[in-house]
């Protein structure tokens, strides 16, 4: 199984600050990457996937990032609805695995 | 639009079957996967496993001996079958579509389900 890795778990940001999540994989996944958002209560959410691309409705402030076992989520300029959890996820092999999830919270 | 939404029981007993199903609305079961992922409580996600529209499976082997995922003949929903549980399954369960490329572009707003006596 591919193993996630993501840093730092819990990030303190202020609305307006430009913020990145960090994902590593075991094993190069090339760009087989993808990231959530998941707030209590609501659907989760696809943000990016293929490690750049970014899903359709989705904010422009959002990017991804990186290829290989390295991988990056930025956040351009936060918002107030960005205060969620993100997970990536590698769709390299199955099983498909996640990491553990960063959680942004307001500083 | 598609939409998804889980149903089934919030309590099950230890040792005993939990059985969800995913409706699908606003769009076709055909020409896609449709996985269950879970996230235990305090914990992170789990992929369980996803099954094509024309039935062929695929689990997580961490799982797979307690699983099984079926489209109902109605083609509009399918379903998860987990037997044998215990407190370590007390989770929220997703359903979500999934594309060949492996990620999931449409989920559900999530059921939870409590393993207890």
């Amino acid at each position: 199984d591919f193993h996630m890795t993501q840093s730092p778990s819990t990030l303190s940001a202020s609305v307006g600050d430009r913020v990145t999540l960090t994902c590593r994989t075991s094993e190069g996944i090339s760009s087989s990457l993808n990231w959530y958002q998941l707030k209590p209560g609501k659907a989760p959410k696809l943000l990016i996937y293929s490690a750049s691309s970014l899903q359709s409705g989705v904010p422009s402030r959002f990017s991804g990032s990186g290829s290989g076992t390295d991988f990056t989520l930025t956040i351009s300029t936060l918002q107030p609805e960005d205060f969620a959890t993100y997970y990536c996820q590698q769709s390299y092999s199955t099983p498909l695995t996640f990491g553990g999830g960063t959680k942004v919270e307001i500083k | 639009q598609v939409q998804l939404q889980e149903s089934g029981p919030g309590l099950v007993k230890p040792s005993e079957t939990l059985s969800l199903t995913c409706n699908v609305s606003g769009g076709s079961i055909s020409s896609y996967y449709w996985s269950w992922i879970r996230q235990p409580p305090g914990k992170g996600l789990e992929w369980i496993g996803y099954i094509y529209y024309s039935g062929s499976t695929h689990y997580n082997p961490s799982l797979k001996s307690r699983i099984t995922i079926s489209v109902a003949t109605s083609k509009t929903q399918f379903s998860l079958k987990l037997r044998s549980v215990t407190a370590a399954d007390t989770a929220v369960y997703y359903c979500a579509r999934n594309l060949v490329t492996g990620y999931m572009d449409v989920w559900g707003k999530g059921t939870t389900v409590t393993v207890s006596s």
